[in-house]
C-alpha cells in the first residue's frame, strides 16, 4: 500500500457519459497530480494541485475537470466521455517541496 | 513534444547479466531525474534518483548515470534477477520549488529471462 488511494479501480462506461475519479494523497503530502496512461503510451501530466490550487496544467482536455478539496483529497471529472479516453488514470502526491511522487494503483477507465 | 525520450520499447536480459536502460531528453531546465518501476495492475513505483551536480548515483543493485553534456542518463541493474521484470519509466523535472512537474518517457518492458 503506497498510501495514495484511488477509487474505484476499474469503471466502463458508455461514451457519452460522466464519470468522478477519486484521490486520496498520502498523509501530510500537500500536491496531488493527474496522470493518464493510454496504451503503449507514457504517463502523461494532465493537471496539479497544491493545497487546493490548482499549480499547473498539462494535456487536459476542455472535457476534462479537476479539483482539490480542502481535506486534501482530489476528484478528476471526465465528462462527455469518447472511445478514446479509455485509459489508465493515476493519481499522485508529494511532500511539500518532494522530489518524487508516490503514485495511487490507478483507475482503469472503459468507454464503451 | 516528447522532451523524455526512451527509445526502446523492450529488453529481454539473461538473469545473472546486466541491464541497462536508456532515457534521453531534451529540455535544458531539466534538473532532477528519476526512475520509476512499474508491474501490472499497480502504480510505478520509485525505484533511484540523480540530480544534476552529480554523475552517478547507487543504491544496491541499481545505479543511474547521467552525462549532462550529452542529456542522456540509464538505469544498470546488475546482477539482474527475474523480479525486476517490469515496465521502466524514467522521469526529468526542474530543481524549483513552484514547478514539481515530472516529465515521464513512454517506458521500457524489461524482461529477465530465467
Amino acid at each position: 500500500d503506497s498510501g495514495v488511494t484511488q477509487t474505484p479501480k476499474h469503471l466502463i462506461t458508455a461514451t457519452g457519459q460522466r464519470v468522478t475519479l477519486r484521490c486520496s494523497p498520502r498523509s501530510g503530502d500537500l500536491s496531488v497530480y493527474w496522470y493518464q496512461q493510454s496504451l503503449d503510451q507514457g504517463l502523461q501530466f494532465l493537471i496539479q494541485y497544491y493545497n487546493g490550487e490548482e499549480r499547473a496544467k498539462g494535456n487536459i482536455l476542455e472535457r476534462f475537470s479537476a479539483q482539490q478539496f480542502p481535506d486534501l483529497h482530489s476528484e478528476l471529472n471526465l465528462s462527455s466521455l469518447e472511445l478514446g479516453d479509455s485509459a489508465l488514470y493515476f493519481c499522485a502526491s508529494s511532500a511539500d517541496r518532494g522530489m518524487g511522487y508516490t503514485f495511487g494503483s490507478g483507475t482503469r477507465l472503459t468507454v464503451v | 513534444d516528447q522532451q523524455v525520450k526512451q527509445n526502446s520499447p523492450s529488453l529481454s536480459v539473461q538473469e545473472g547479466r546486466i541491464s541497462i536502460l536508456n532515457c534521453d531528453y531534451t529540455n535544458s531546465m531539466f534538473d532532477y531525474f528519476l526512475w520509476y518501476k512499474k508491474y501490472p495492475a499497480e502504480g510505478p513505483t520509485f525505484l533511484i534518483s540523480i540530480s544534476s551536480i552529480k554523475d552517478k548515483n547507487e543504491d544496491g543493485r541499481f545505479t543511474v548515470f547521467l552525462n549532462k553534456s550529452a542529456k542522456h542518463l540509464s538505469l544498470h541493474i546488475v546482477p539482474s534477477q527475474p523480479g525486476d521484470s517490469a515496465v521502466y519509466f524514467c522521469a526529468a523535472r526542474p530543481f524549483n520549488f513552484g514547478n514539481e512537474k515530472l516529465t515521464f518517457g513512454t517506458g521500457t518492458r524489461l524482461t529477465i529471462i530465467p
